[in-house]
């Protein structure tokens, strides 16, 4: 059974700092994605990783993939207000289900 | 604009009542899932679907009912049987190569309260 685990669950950083986000997963997957949530808000779609050695940035956030060690992580540079929010991971269980890590919760603070 | 669309967003159901969720893609998607989400607990999934009149259960899919008579639509159900159906419940789609999903998008939710 498919296991990912994300840590730290919570994240409270100053402005400008950088940090990462890590997701675990406990069995072997191709597909990796990242999403943001918003308080009360849906999941945005952030990063989509598809294969070992994968990385995308976009903005302030840089994403990377390592199948071989079923690790992804979520860099965070020079943080800002804006990306607070809930970070999720979620791996690709089988050909169709995805399994979500427990989230996130970045607080930026000025 | 194409997109999903999840109603009501706020749903209330009294003890005993079972109450459907709606979930319409116009996005051509041929999968689509419902997943529950708890204050930290992350989504988990409840029901999903490949094809029309197809679906299959997810990790938590006792008390809920769903069904896809249109590739569009895939309505879920909470029933009696739901001891503790206070969540917040999203819906998703996506397309399919060779039976993997890529694309996922998701509605904007249901939040639903027992009263």
């Amino acid at each position: 059974e498919l296991k990912v685990e994300q840590n730290p669950l919570f994240l409270s950083m100053q402005e400008g700092k950088n940090y990462t986000i890590y997701c675990n997963y406990s069995t072997t997957s191709d597909r990796l994605y990242w999403y943001r949530q918003d308080p009360g808000k849906s999941l945005e779609s952030l990063f989509v990783l598809l294969s070992n050695g994968a990385v995308k940035q976009e903005g302030r956030l840089m994403a990377s993939l390592d199948t071989k060690a079923r690790l992804s992580t979520l860099h965070i540079t020079a943080a800002v207000h804006d990306l607070s929010a809930t970070y999720f991971c979620a791996v690709g269980s089988g050909s169709e289900k995805l399994v979500f890590g427990k989230g996130t919760k970045l607080t930026v603070n000025p | 604009d194409g997109g999903i669309t999840q109603s009501p967003k706020y749903l209330f159901r009294k003890e005993g009542q079972n109450v459907t969720l709606s979930c319409e893609q116009n996005l051509n998607h041929d999968a689509m899932y419902w997943y529950r989400q708890d204050p930290g607990q992350g989504l988990r999934l409840i029901y999903y679907s490949q094809i029309v009149n197809d679906f299959q259960k997810g990790d938590i899919a006792e008390g809920y009912s769903v069904s896809r008579e249109k590739k569009e639509s895939f309505p879920l159900t909470v029933t009696s049987a739901q001891k503790n159906p206070t969540a917040f419940y999203l819906c998703a789609s996506t397309y399919t190569r060779d039976g993997v999903g890529y694309g996922y998008t998701f509605g904007s939710g249901t939040r639903l309260t027992v009263v």
